[in-house]
């Protein structure tokens, strides 16, 4: 089980809007940053948003990271098939030593 | 631009000692940290380690009795070694590079450049 609770799967048509959200404690995302992940099948995942709402250079506006208290989230605008993928939040946890915790993921799929 | 890649046995027997390790080009390995990640099959991601140049480590606590991470900067490699494993070992390995600082009261740690990804097989 996952220190940081995601669904396990999100869906939506072409076009339109949709939220993946990323659940932990104050000793992780109530404390540090939260970052994203997008990653494919049989490739390398990639970093999509760092410190909670910043984009890489390359990556969409389309693509948008929030975060509140000890809940964050990810919104994708403007869904397109490429889009599809698996997305995973990640964090700093300060306990036992302090550790980097991710999600369990969430399963995109353009419908 | 900085590019990882694993390498190592693609095969290991239970209770034997995993060993990968990844060479770093682009990008001097002493001026970030470095991380391990792993990902069973059918699962998802699991954080195993990190290390910066200096030797300062930290381990995911559910593996801490069984990794070592270490760097060997004349090379611009670091590596993993996962010892007593079992089947449940069995994953895609990569390793990455992390971006990793404290301010303003927290932790910021991201991994913004991954290798390709190693399967190991635990079987006999």
């Amino acid at each position: 089980q996952s220190v940081l609770t995601q669904p396990p799967s999100a869906s939506g048509t072409p076009g339109q809007r949709v939220t993946i959200s990323c659940s932990g404690s104050s000793s992780n995302i109530g404390s540090n940053t939260v970052n994203w992940y997008q990653h494919l099948p049989g490739t390398a995942p990639k970093l999509l948003i760092y410190s909670n709402d910043q984009r890489p250079s390359g990556v969409p506006d389309r693509f948008f990271g929030s975060k509140s208290g000890t809940s964050a989230s990810l919104a994708v605008s403007g869904l397109q098939s490429e889009d599809e993928a698996d997305y995973y939040c990640a964090a700093w946890d300060d306990s036992l030593n302090g550790h980097v915790v991710f999600g369990g993921g969430t399963k995109l799929t353009v419908l | 631009q900085v590019q990882l890649q694993e390498s190592g046995p693609g095969l290991v027997r239970p209770s034997e000692t995993l060993s990968l390790t990844c060479t770093v080009s682009g990008d001097s390995i002493s001026n970030y940290y470095w991380s391990w990640i792993r990902q069973p099959p059918g699962k998802g991601l699991e954080w195993i380690g990190c290390i910066s140049y200096t030797w300062t480590t930290n381990y995911n606590p559910s593996l801490k009795s069984r990794v070592t991470i270490s760097v060997d900067t004349s090379k611009n490699q670091f590596s993993l070694k996962l010892s007593s494993v079992t089947a449940a070992d069995t994953a895609v390995y990569y390793c990455a590079r992390v971006s990793y600082s404290y301010g303003s009261g927290s932790y910021h740690a991201d991994f913004d450049n991954w290798g390709q990804g190693a399967l190991v097989t635990v079987s006999s």
